[in-house]
């Protein structure tokens, strides 16, 4: 059974930084692409980004590539969002899932809560 | 960007029709694939998803989902309609980057 789980969130101060990690089980992480979605609070759903099979590629939605970064280490099969300069509206839900091709989003994990205040 | 227009909320009563609706500001379709699939999320889930590439069943899900549609319209069908199905659902689309609609909350009449 594919199980991805997500931590790293919490409160987190606006300008600070923050790292997100998922670690992935019951499948072979190193096969499959994944992406990073958050959904905020009033269930706005956007993607952040994808990461290819050997993380030889990266694509990021354009309104927040120069903040977030995604990477992974398949000898851990841990996937992983770097999180630079939050804001307040970067307050969300963020969930790492499987990619069975890039775009459609498989399976997903139960999400990590990041709040941003001061 | 791609915008998704999907409207906010649909009543329906049980063992009837639901019919959801997403619509595109641009086609999403390429070579014969809509690269537009579907998900369902339950109060305190995560999302699961249900149709990929525009009507293709994904696994473990009932055949009481189905989807339709292409190039920027596109709907998602539940019928029967049970009382398990009550959730948001959102379509999203790959063609171009991946955005998501704001969500249809399926609620009960």
């Amino acid at each position: 059974e594919v199980q991805l789980v997500e931590s790293g969130g919490g409160l987190v101060q606006p300008g600070a930084s923050l790292k997100l990690s998922c670690v992935a089980s019951g499948f072979t992480f190193s096969d499959y692409w994944m992406s990073w979605v958050r959904q905020t609070p009033g269930k706005t759903m956007e993607w952040i980004g994808d990461i290819k099979y050997d993380g030889s590629y990266t694509n990021y939605a354009p309104s927040l590539k120069n903040r977030f970064t995604i990477s992974r280490d398949n000898a851990k099969s841990t996937l992983y969002l770097q999180m630079s300069n939050v804001r307040s509206e970067d307050t969300a839900t963020y969930y790492c899932t499987t990619m069975m091709v890039p775009g459609l989003m498989d399976a997903w994990g139960q999400g990590a809560s990041v709040t941003v205040s001061s | 960007d791609i915008v998704l227009t999907q409207s906010p909320a649909l009543a329906v009563s049980l063992e009837q029709r639901a019919t959801i609706s997403c619509k595109t500001s641009q086609n999403v379709d390429n070579y014969g694939i809509s690269y537009m699939h579907w998900y369902q999320q339950k109060p305190g889930q995560q999302p699961k998803l249900l149709i990929y590439e525009g009507s293709n069943l994904a696994s473990g899900i009932p055949a009481r989902f189905s989807g339709s549609g292409s190039g920027t319209d596109f709907t998602l069908t539940i019928d029967p309609v049970e009382a398990d199905d009550i959730a948001i659902y959102y379509c999203q689309q790959s063609k171009d980057y991946r955005t998501f609609g704001g969500g249809t909350k399926l609620e009960l009449k």
